[in-house]
């Protein structure tokens, strides 16, 4: 199975709009981490959120959230008022306790103005 | 000045030829990785360094091997470089998190682009 899914290849936001990009989860590991990155165009690998599986609050970085749902294995990923530069891939990353650290296939994301 | 170097940023290479890839960081992390990036695929670990003494396989290690020199300098060797080592690759770094392995953010170099003939 996979660890890490991203259903959504390409999604498409409206500037100044939010968006949701989905992320499930698959691990046994009652201690985990949950990481989104942002990889734009020149292609270098930015870190954006972190979510541990004890936290009781979903986690936020300024415009970027983590819509946690533990029962669910989910871990979205809401940019919040879409800027152009927020056009990029997001890749979803998990961390297990025995430090094997999985990516998923990524979510491409284009702002239109 | 970047905290996470990689040299070189592209490569062109010969199936058969030796190739190295060199990772430095300032960041004074003790957690090194190798990655590589394939289109539709995420990204892969293909090796980890937790000190300069400990080294270990990741998901794809088979054709690669690591040096692990210093703290800050961790090198990813193609022994006899093949076409499909042709990817994008990521040297990452963290801090380590003593008792809570998950929190564990690693932080990416700019990657280095390699295309084998």
């Amino acid at each position: 199975a996979q660890k890490i899914t991203q259903t959504q290849p390409g999604m498409f936001v409206q500037e100044k709009e939010a968006v949701t990009l989905d992320c499930t989860y698959d691990t046994s590991d009652p201690s985990y981490g949950l990481f989104w990155y942002k990889q734009p165009s020149s292609g270098e690998m930015i870190f954006l959120i972190y979510q541990g599986s004890y936290d009781q609050q979903n986690a936020t970085e300024g415009r970027y959230s983590l819509n946690f749902q533990k029962a669910r294995k989910s871990a979205n990923l809401v940019i919040s008022a879409s800027q152009l530069g927020d056009s990029a891939m997001y890749f979803c990353a998990m961390r297990e306790a025995r430090n094997q650290f999985y990516f998923g296939t990524g979510t491409s994301l284009t702002v239109i103005p | 000045d970047a905290d996470v170097t990689q040299t070189p940023r592209n490569r062109i290479t010969k199936t058969g030829k030796r190739i190295m890839l060199e990772c430095s960081q300032t960041k004074g992390h003790d957690r090194m990785y190798w990655y590589r990036q394939d289109p539709g695929l995420g990204l892969r670990l293909i090796y980890y360094s937790f000190d300069v003494k400990d080294i270990n396989k990741g998901e794809i290690s088979d054709g690669y091997s690591v040096s692990r020199q210093a703290q800050a300098k961790f090198s990813l060797s193609l022994e006899s470089a093949i076409p499909n080592q042709t990817a994008l690759y990521f040297c990452a770094t963290s801090v380590g998190a003593g008792g809570r392995m998950s929190t564990d953010t690693q932080y990416f170099g700019p990657g280095t682009r390699l295309t084998v003939l």
